[in-house]
């Protein structure tokens, strides 16, 4: 039971780098998000996705893109990393949006340097 | 908008204490859903509880308790003789529906972090 994958579980990069976060579950969610974690600011919501082929921001969207290309994986771009951007993100799945609980992945832990 | 609030950012207690989390909410939807969820050290995070917005009856599972009262819009949690294995961070969250919410969009709390001690 996989459920919620998420890869890779540590990453630094310099500042301008770009990178690309992937999400995957295993257990047809329509609903899929990504919240960064920072202290003291609890779990803030990036994007999410209610369906393949759809993307929607969340409550800090700037400098991140989304994809939701395949039902199964959401994918977390940066196109020019900053380091207002270290923080540790997590994927989450539901069944049912906001009605359901959320599976969430383990975490990415990335510094920006 | 939708606002969750979890004025209490530390927790200590000694073991055996018990001890409640205060959640408190803002929204203009007339449903929606909240949530608790637990954060071990190990940083994976854990469902704890769903409660809807009609539902104003207060849940029990073991020495877990929730009072979710709409009057005052909190949703609190209780740990009942705490145990060392309860020392994590405590997040609330909230989704609504029929508003000016977007439908799936779940908001978090700012969290709780309690450490019980031996």
């Amino acid at each position: 039971n996989a459920g919620v994958t998420q890869t890779p579980k540590f990453r630094v990069l310099k500042t301008g780098q770009s990178m690309t976060l992937l999400c995957a579950q295993d257990m047809n969610h329509e609903y899929m998000y990504w919240y960064r974690q920072d202290p003291g600011m609890g779990l803030r919501l990036i994007h999410y996705s209610v369906g393949e082929g759809t993307t929607a921001k969340g409550e800090v969207p700037d400098g991140y893109n989304v994809s939701r290309l395949k039902k199964q994986n959401f994918l977390l771009g940066l196109e020019s990393a900053a380091p207002s951007q270290t923080s540790v993100y997590f994927c989450a799945s539901s069944y049912g949006g906001g009605r359901e609980k959320l599976f969430f992945g383990s975490g990415t832990q990335l510094s920006v340097l | 908008a939708q606002k969750v609030t979890q004025a209490q950012t530390e927790i200590s207690v000694v073991e055996k204490e018990d001890v409640t989390l205060d959640c408190v909410y803002e929204t203009r939807d007339t449903t929606y859903y909240l949530f608790w969820y637990k954060q071990p050290p190990s940083g994976e995070l854990v469902f704890l509880i769903r409660r809807n917005s009609f539902d104003e009856q207060n849940e029990i599972s073991g020495r877990y308790s929730w009072n979710f009262q709409k009057s005052t819009s909190s949703f609190n949690f209780t740990i009942t003789a705490s145990q060392v294995v309860d020392s994590a961070v405590y997040f609330c969250a909230l989704s609504g529906f029929g508003g000016s919410s977007n439908t799936g969009k779940l908001i978090f709390g700012q969290g709780t972090t309690l450490q019980v001690k031996p």
